[in-house]
């Protein structure tokens, strides 16, 4: 069974400090992996997508990592701001028959203090 | 685009009463999932469609869920009777897939049911 675990649950630190999310999978065959940030009543919005061949890839503040070895990929924030406060799930679909069904992780909750 | 609509944004109802939530995907889109999300279980899927066929619909709880794609721009879930144990967030999204690519899911800002 395909399953996304994610680490640390919750999360908090102080504006301006940098942080690590981390994320393992199990999920077979790999496609992609995404990190989606969701907001407090809100739904999710996509990060950035990694696939097989990619290591590394930023946006903005927002670095992702993928070991597609170990299954694992990491989402670092740099010079967190207020507005980072927000629940981060790591979603990892498969393609099985040609779709992109996704698995989601629990998400992150982080929360940023001034 | 206005993005992924869903109605009503907030559905308070009775034990036993039953409930229709509303989606309209965005245009273009050909994948149409619908997900729960609760403290206790995170995002967890119910039903996806591809080109208005239900695919798997394995998530679905209960015969109480049930979920219609009458056409490109319309989904419903409907659960009846409703139970307190129902009382969730219910998220609608959206993606377009091709064999060279496929978009992130595109997520409606969601429905919060509570059951009394």
């Amino acid at each position: 069974k395909n399953q996304v675990e994610q680490s640390p649950q919750s999360l908090i630190i102080l504006e301006g400090k940098n942080c690590t999310l981390q994320c393992n999978y199990t999920v077979s065959p790999f496609s992609n992996l995404r990190w989606y940030k969701q907001d407090t009543g809100r739904g999710p919005v996509s990060l950035t997508i990694m696939t097989f061949s990619e290591n590394t890839k930023s946006n903005g503040r927002y670095t992702a990592t993928l070991d597609a070895d170990t299954k694992q990929s990491s989402l670092h924030i740099t010079a967190s701001q207020l507005s980072d406060s927000a629940s981060y799930i790591c979603v990892v679909s498969d393609g099985r028959g040609g779709s992109y069904i996704p698995t989601f992780g629990r998400g992150t909750s982080l929360i940023v203090h001034p | 685009d206005a993005g992924v609509i869903q109605s009503p944004r907030h559905e308070v109802t009775e034990m036993g009463q039953e409930v229709t939530l509303r989606c309209k995907p965005i245009s273009g889109h050909d994948y149409l999932f619908w997900y729960r999300q609760t403290m206790m279980r995170g995002l967890e899927l119910l039903i996806y469609f591809n080109n208005n066929v239900p695919i798997d619909d394995s998530g679905m709880p209960e015969d109480r869920f049930s979920a219609k794609m009458p056409n490109a721009s319309f989904s419903t879930l409907k659960i009846q009777p409703s139970e307190p144990r129902d009382s969730a967030v219910y998220f609608c999204a959206s993606s377009y897939q091709s064999q060279r690519y496929n978009s992130p899911l595109h997520f409606g800002n969601g429905t919060r049911l509570t059951v009394t």
